[in-house]
């Protein structure tokens, strides 16, 4: 498959742990705040967002937190799976503006 | 319904030429992005178009351009091919265009090399 970033941080656990994923963001405007996932030789795929007056939101097995203190996101992921590896984007956006990415980080699930 | 399509996966040109690429939306949707993605950079925004009009533009040289058709089908062109343009060029549809709460949809991208 085709190689999304040859020099991303790394993340690696065990199958069946929970995952934490960060991610600094970059303007105290965003008002939106979204988690992307992409897998070899696909486009990004939306997992989960949150808006700038929620500082937390779950979905199936996933969790965003948002701290507009220190402007940090994080995606944890419960009981993860093999189908999770994957590269994670964390992105941003205010207003009618272009979606902003950070660099991402690649998940690797060890069974 | 079906996804966002682009064609063709992959290419391959030489430093000088111009290339072309295609995005077919998702049916109802109004907005199409074009971006960069490349291992040194990541993801960058190229452009927007919304209803056949640039909406919003990124940072790159006017060698990059786009256009919009009335049926939301999109086309990006860039010219003059340098090898740094060697990347993988992802195409997001939306319902309404970029911005808060509207969620994108992305295909699976058009891998292009520069030689």
């Amino acid at each position: 498959g085709e190689s999304v970033g040859l020099h991303l941080p790394t993340l690696s656990v065990q199958e069946g742990d929970n995952s934490i994923i960060n991610c600094a963001y970059s303007n105290s405007a965003s008002d939106y705040f979204i988690w992307y996932k992409q897998e070899s030789g696909k486009g990004p795929q939306f997992i989960i967002d949150i808006r700038s007056n929620m500082d937390k939101r779950q979905g199936q097995r996933v969790t965003v937190l948002l701290n507009k203190t220190v402007k940090h996101l994080s995606l944890q992921i419960a009981a993860t799976q093999p189908g999770d590896s994957a590269v994670y984007f964390c992105a941003e956006c205010s207003g009618n503006t272009p979606l902003v990415f950070g660099k991402g980080t690649r998940l690797s699930v060890i069974a | 319904k079906a996804g966002v399509t682009q064609t063709p996966r992959y290419l391959i040109k030489t430093r000088g030429q111009q290339v072309t690429l295609s995005c077919s939306p998702i049916s109802g949707h109004r907005s199409v992005s074009w971006y960069q993605q490349t291992p040194g950079q990541g993801l960058q925004f190229l452009f927007e178009y919304f209803s056949e009009t640039q909406r919003n533009k990124g940072n790159f040289p006017g060698r990059f351009s786009g256009r919009q058709f009335s049926n939301s089908r999109s086309e990006m062109n860039v010219s003059t091919l340098e090898l740094g343009d060697s990347a993988l060029y992802l195409c997001a549809s939306s319902v309404s265009g970029t911005g808060s709460y509207n969620e994108q949809f992305f295909g699976p991208g058009t891998r292009l090399t520069v030689l």
